[in-house]
């Protein structure tokens, strides 16, 4: 157990649904992160927080609609997805953010992931 | 913004042999270069990582090299065992971390 866990692990929806993934960690992290995998693709970051503050948003459509309401909470608002978003959901922490202009590495720890099929 | 092309796509070994997994990056500033490993149905880990003051990190079975020159990383695998089998990620640490495609070891005993 690493301290990072996802809810729901699994969702299906339809492409009228609103639906929301929740991550939760423990660690006493700064930054965390969502991140799509999906099948032969790189892990595709989606958005990033830093100390509660959105630091990134990587080109995400507006049908995701992040939350960080606390440096300990993640939420990935959905609604009106497409097939196409129909993926493995990634959340992932870390004690400081990774990259930025102060190019800072750390090591970040994955929650199991919400598989999302969306009908 | 940095991009990281990682290869092979998949690596078949026999159980006992070295597999090794490469990738370039484009963003000569960056300066962490880790890796991941997702089995099957699992969360990524870290497993090793190697910052751009070093060559080479070793641990255990498993190492990094890191040639900043021309911009290319190596994770080394001696002794494979069925364990190995994986999908591993090479990420680099530009002004964001960007992750390669990954690579699908299978380790056949």
């Amino acid at each position: 157990e690493t301290g990072v866990t996802q809810t729901p692990r699994h969702l299906v929806m339809g492409m009228t649904n609103k639906k929301s993934l929740k991550c939760e960690q423990h660690l006493g992290h700064n930054a965390m992160y969502w991140y799509k995998q999906s099948a032969k693709k790189p892990l595709e970051l989606m958005f990033v927080y830093n100390f509660k503050e959105q630091t990134e948003n990587n080109s995400v459509p507006s049908r995701f609609s992040p939350e960080c309401p606390n440096s300990s909470h993640l939420f990935l608002h959905l609604h009106t997805l497409q097939p196409e978003d129909s993926a493995l959901y990634l959340c992932a922490s870390s004690l400081s953010l990774a990259g930025g202009w102060r190019r800072t590495g750390g090591e970040l720890f994955f929650g199991e992931g919400s598989r999302l099929t969306v009908l | 913004g940095e991009n990281v092309e990682q290869h092979p796509s998949t690596l078949s070994v026999q159980e006992g042999d070295s597999a090794v997994i490469k990738c370039t990056y484009s963003d000569s500033a960056s300066n962490y270069f880790p890796w991941y490993k997702q089995e099957l149905g699992k969360r990524p880990q870290l497993i090793i990582d190697i910052r751009s003051n070093v060559g080479e990190k070793k641990d255990q079975r498993i190492a990094v090299t890191l040639n900043k020159t021309a911009k290319h990383f190596s994770l080394h695998i001696t002794e494979t065992q069925p364990e190995d089998s994986a999908v591993y990620f090479c990420a680099a640490n530009g002004n964001k971390l960007v992750f390669g495609a990954g690579t699908i070891l299978r380790v056949k005993s």
